[in-house]
């Protein structure tokens, strides 16, 4: 079956400090992970689009990590800053004709705090 | 260059009533996805429209419509509104598809039914 599984599902961190979201998939075949950020009231935003091939990408303090082995990703927050305070979402494609190929995490809700 | 619009953002409806929301995606972009997102499930696909046809479907009901227009605007329509289907409806716009184009979302429309 065809899942993704993000942890934690809340977080709270400090002003200035890191962090680092987890995604883990069972989509097979795999054809690409992307990382969103959702604003409250928003609609998601894209922060990376890594394939098969990709282990890490960085987008300024946002850097994603991908092991398509261990089928698990990451996305590291450096020097968190209160407009990161957002839903974190992780989606996975699958190569797959006619039929839905994304598959959605229910997210990480992080809150940065001053 | 204008982002996905959707209209309206907001809406109240009751029970039994039927309700169609509007999306217009980036200029240029041919794909049209809609998502259905509540606290508890997160994001669910619940159609894509790519040149006026529908290419792929989610598990909703049939009383989840859509359609495409010529000039890639998108409607989504839902008869019979139960109390469930409140959520926040988004769309997204891709070039191609939503497998290896980044989507864009649209800011949603907040559906409530009482």
């Amino acid at each position: 079956k065809n899942q993704v599984e993000q942890s934690p599902q809340s977080l709270i961190i400090l002003e200035g400090k890191n962090c680092t979201l987890q995604c883990n998939y069972t989509v097979s075949p795999f054809s690409n992970l992307r990382w969103y950020k959702q604003d409250t009231g928003r609609g998601p935003v894209s922060l990376t689009i890594m394939t098969f091939s990709e282990n890490t990408k960085s987008n300024g303090r946002y850097t994603a990590t991908l092991d398509a082995d261990t089928k698990q990703s990451s996305l590291h927050i450096t020097a968190s800053q209160l407009s990161d305070s957002a839903s974190y979402i992780c989606v996975v494609s699958a190569r797959l004709t006619g039929a839905n190929n994304l598959f959605f995490g229910t997210g990480t809700r992080l809150t940065v705090i001053p | 260059k204008a982002g996905v619009t959707q209209t309206p953002r907001y809406l109240i409806k009751t029970r039994g009533q039927q309700v169609t929301l509007s999306c217009s995606p980036i200029s240029g972009h041919r794909s049209v996805s809609w998502y259905q997102q509540t606290p508890g499930q997160g994001l669910q696909f619940l159609f894509e429209y790519f040149s006026e046809t529908q290419r792929n479907k989610g598990n909703f009901p049939g009383r989840f419509s859509g359609r495409q227009f010529s000039n890639s605007r998108s409607e989504m329509n839902v008869s019979t509104l139960e109390l469930g289907d409140s959520a926040l409806y988004l769309c997204a716009s891709s070039r191609q598809g939503n497998d290896a184009y980044e989507q864009f979302f649209g800011p949603g429309t907040r559906l409530t039914v009482l």
